[in-house]
Formats: structure tokens, C-alpha cells, sequence
């Protein structure tokens, strides 16, 4: 059964650049978008972004400027970077799985989630 | 972006009852429409895909409908274990957006 294991920085200064890493145990990393999606207090979720293995990428335009997603085959694993993040940024992070083909994605394997807060 | 607006956002009901859940798309999107369920402090899980499709290893009781604008999620006879907060996500075009959230508590 595969699983999703995420970690990174938790507490992050207004300017600083958000870095997450999940890694992918126990399956395939072909085949799927690997995917960031986050949660602020008190609000719903939004998508941030994925990759797939060959590379091809696709970000919420919200964010384009700023997101940077990669994947490291050799490690299994996959990586969400934001540059010049403010408390807005501020959210519970999860990585995620994306099955599917066409528009037939769903999202069905989740990491944990890790908690950034942005404060100065 | 697509937007989706679930109703109700909170939903009180007791162990046995059937509950329904309603999402509505601001365009068509076919059957690319996902149910998630989340519990406090657990990371979501996937209940229902393309629509009406039961994800692997989730209870009969829960099933889904609809195409095009308007989608429902019926979970039938429901179990303690079912109350928690149902969301809906959309795939038919990036950014994929999801549905605020219902959250169904014990009456």
C-alpha cells in the first residue's frame, strides 16, 4: 500500500521561501501527478500544483510565480518550493497522489500534512 | 476557475439516517467530480471518483450522482464512524478547485 511522508519547515519568516518534500513508500512513481494542496485556517482547499514523471507540470496561475514543484526519481520522491511567501501563505500543506487519465484524476493517496506558519 | 458551492455547509443527523450532500458546478464539467471525506486531524480520503465510482475499500453506503452542474453524495444508514467533513473536487480543467466543505455532525 503506498504512503506519502511529508516534512519540511514549519515556521517560515515573511520574504522566506517555503520548502516541502514527500516521499512516495511502497509503489510506482510512473504514471501519476504528484501534487501540493494546501489549507489556511478557516478556509477551503486549494490546489497548488503536480508533476508527473516526465516532467510535465501544471500550477494554479495564483501561484505561478512564485511555485515551483520537482521530482527525484532516484529517491522517490517529490518536492514544492514558494518563493517570497507572506502569512497569507500561512496553511496546512499536504502532498498527494493523483490517479487517473484524462480528466479522470482523483487525488488518493494523501500525505500527512505539515503546518507552515509565516510570522515575522 | 471552476468555483463549486456545496450545501449545506453543516449537516446534523443521527446514526442510521440517510443524509444527502449537494455540489454545484459554475460550468458543466461531465462526471469529473470527486467526494472526499476528512476527519480531525487525518488527511482526506477518497470516497467516490468520476462521479458515481466507489473508491476501493469504501463502504457500500456511500454513493454519488449527477453530471454536468449538479452532484450529490448520498451516504445511506449512517455509521459513527461516518461523521466528519465531505468535500467535492473537480477535475475537468486546472487549477482542479474544490467545494468548501459539509460538515456532518452527530444529532
Amino acid at each position: 500500500q503506498v504512503q506519502l511522508q511529508q516534512w519540511g519547515a514549519g515556521l517560515l519568516e515573511p520574504s522566506g521561501t517555503l520548502s516541502l518534500t514527500c516521499a512516495v513508500d511502497g509503489g510506482s512513481f510512473s504514471r501519476y501527478y504528484w501534487t501540493w494542496i494546501r489549507q489556511p485556517p478557516g478556509k477551503g482547499l486549494e490546489w497548488i500544483g503536480e508533476m508527473n514523471q516526465s516532467g510535465n507540470t501544471n500550477y494554479n496561475p495564483s501561484l505561478k510565480s512564485r511555485v515551483s514543484i520537482s521530482i527525484d526519481t532516484s529517491q522517490s520522491q517529490f518536492s514544492l518550493k514558494l518563493n517570497a511567501v507572506t502569512a497569507a501563505d500561512t496553511a496546512v500543506y499536504y502532498c498527494a497522489r493523483a490517479s487517473g487519465w484524462d480528466h479522470y484524476f482523483a487525488l488518493d493517496v494523501w500525505g500527512q500534512g505539515t503546518t507552515v506558519t509565516v510570522s515575522s | 476557475d471552476i468555483q463549486l458551492t456545496q450545501s449545506p455547509s453543516s449537516l446534523s443527523a443521527s446514526v442510521g439516517d440517510r443524509v444527502t450532500i449537494t455540489c454545484r458546478a459554475s460550468q458543466s464539467i461531465s462526471i469529473y467530480l470527486n467526494w472526499y471525506q476528512r476527519k480531525l486531524g487525518r488527511p482526506p480520503k477518497l470516497l467516490i471518483y468520476a462521479a458515481s465510482s466507489l473508491q476501493s475499500g469504501v463502504p457500500s453506503n456511500f454513493s454519488g450522482s449527477g453530471s454536468g452542474t449538479d452532484f450529490t453524495l448520498t451516504i445511506d444508514s449512517l455509521q459513527p464512524e461516518d461523521f466528519a467533513t465531505y468535500f467535492c473536487q473537480q477535475s475537468y480543467s486546472r487549477p482542479y478547485t474544490f467545494g468548501q466543505g459539509t460538515m456532518l455532525e452527530i444529532k
